[in-house]
């Protein structure tokens, strides 16, 4: 199976900060990755695909970039709305695994 | 709009049995491959398992082939999960998905609870 390795497991940042996580594969899945954001008590929203794609409807301050074994996740400007874990999840292979999660919390 | 609603959990005693439900709206269901994932108390994602629109093709977790059974109802717009075999680690809320490998849409999940 693969592992999928989130760095860091939580993060304090402030409403305008820009903010990265990292997500590592054990490894290559090319560019078979997703990130989603989930808020407690809630389902995961997806936010990006294939590594790099905005799902539509996603503010474009959330991006996405790398392939092969590490990714990241960066949010250009942090809002209120954005407190939240963070997962990522590869698709390359069965079966499909996700990252153990990033929580971002407000410093 | 897409809409994906689970029901059908509960509380089960170890060794038993249960059928998770998910009722889907919104878009053509026959032509999207479903999973379901699941997501035990303080814990993460897990993937449990995969099915295509025609219900040929069906995937799942190591941990979880044989004991459970992923099925879908193309006129009516269904998908299942029957669990069976149930084990305290099987305790967590259960989401169904429409899936193209990333998970696009989800349902607002379904608990099963484990206990004697």
């Amino acid at each position: 199976d693969i592992l999928m390795t989130q760095s860091p497991s939580t993060l304090s940042a402030s409403v305008g900060d820009r903010v990265t996580i990292t997500c590592r594969a054990s490894q290559n899945i090319n560019s078979w990755l997703a990130w989603y954001q989930q808020k407690p008590g809630k389902a995961p929203n997806l936010l990006i695909y294939k590594a790099s794609t905005l799902e539509s409807g996603v503010p474009s301050r959330f991006s996405g970039s790398g392939s092969g074994t590490e990714f990241t996740l960066t949010i250009s400007s942090l809002q209120p709305d954005d407190f939240a874990t963070y997962y990522c999840q590869h698709y390359n292979a069965y079966p499909y695994t996700f990252g153990q999660g990033t929580r971002l919390e407000i410093k | 709009e897409v809409q994906l609603v689970e029901s059908g959990g509960g509380l089960v005693q170890p060794g038993g049995s249960l059928r998770l439900s998910c009722v889907a709206s919104g878009f053509s269901f026959h032509t999207y491959w479903m999973s379901w994932v699941r997501q035990a108390p303080g814990t993460g994602l897990e993937w449990v398992a995969n099915i295509k629109g025609d219900g040929s093709k069906k995937f799942y977790l190591d941990s979880v082939r044989g004991r459970f059974t992923i099925s879908r109802d193309n006129d009516n717009n269904s998908l299942y999960l029957q669990i069976s075999s149930l084990r305290a680690e099987d305790s967590a809320v259960y989401f169904c998905a429409s899936t193209a490998g990333y998970l696009n849409s989800w349902g607002q999940g379904t608990t099963v609870t484990v206990s004697s």
